[in-house]
């Protein structure tokens, strides 16, 4: 079975530039997460979705970043404009187990903002 | 709310040696308990989970944890580590009803096998 996918795997862009990260969820996997990595910060939960509706945006960090999910089977996470700071692995994961079951998670997409 | 601590941020063991990695939570009841694996470059793999009855739980890669209620620990054991094993280690608890919130990860473990 085809896990979460994930693209691009890696991005280089320059500060000011849009940002727009991909998601293919598990076929029926009905929970969708964004994380974001660092080493500062370690493993942070952005947002999630359950059916396609976003059920809590708490830790996106600023109105720079944004998140849809037009259908089951795909989810945009758009950062506009991009700064240094943003510079992280971003992963998504999905999940038929409520908002704190089992996760399974894409590979990630390492952001560089210049 | 619910927390989670991995009191060792960096364990050097060598191969073939017994492991364990010590996770801590804080929360108001039993929760949801996972312990995750993070090779470089990729993205977090589930290892095991605990969701009720034998507090023992086995893994996959022969892993496996033990709840401990009166402790709040779920500690993670390999008898004998193989060099594969060397990656970063998350525990991660949840709360136990729908849609109550998101899941609390550790700061990771960074585990290192020597030859």
């Amino acid at each position: 079975d085809a896990g979460v996918i994930q693209s691009p795997r890696h991005e280089v862009t320059e500060m000011g530039q849009e940002v727009t990260l991909r998601c293919k969820p598990i076929s029926g996997h009905d929970y969708l997460f964004w994380y974001r990595q660092t080493m500062m910060r370690g493993l942070e939960l952005l947002i999630y979705f359950n059916n396609n509706v976003p059920i809590d945006d708490s830790g996106m960090p600023e109105d720079r970043f944004s998140a849809k999910m037009p259908n089951a089977s795909f989810s945009t996470l758009k950062i506009q404009p991009s700064e240094p700071r943003d510079s992280a692995v971003y992963f998504c994961a999905s999940s038929t187990q409520g908002s704190t079951g089992e996760l399974f998670f894409g590979e990630g997409s390492r952001l560089t903002v210049l | 709310a619910q927390s989670v601590t991995q009191p060792d941020i960096h364990i050097t063991v060598s191969e073939g040696a017994s492991l364990e990695l010590r996770c801590n939570y804080s929360y108001g009841a039993t929760p949801y308990l996972f312990w995750y694996v993070q090779s470089p470059g990729q993205g977090l793999q589930l290892l095991l989970k605990y969701f009720s009855g034998d507090t023992l739980v086995q893994g996959i890669k022969g892993f496996e944890a033990e709840f401990k209620r009166s402790q709040s620990s779920f500690n993670l054991r390999k008898p004998s580590v193989h060099w594969s094993d060397a990656a970063e280690y998350f525990c991660a608890v949840g709360a136990r009803v729908t849609n109550a919130g998101k899941s609390t990860f550790g700061d990771g473990t960074t585990l290192t096998v020597k030859p």
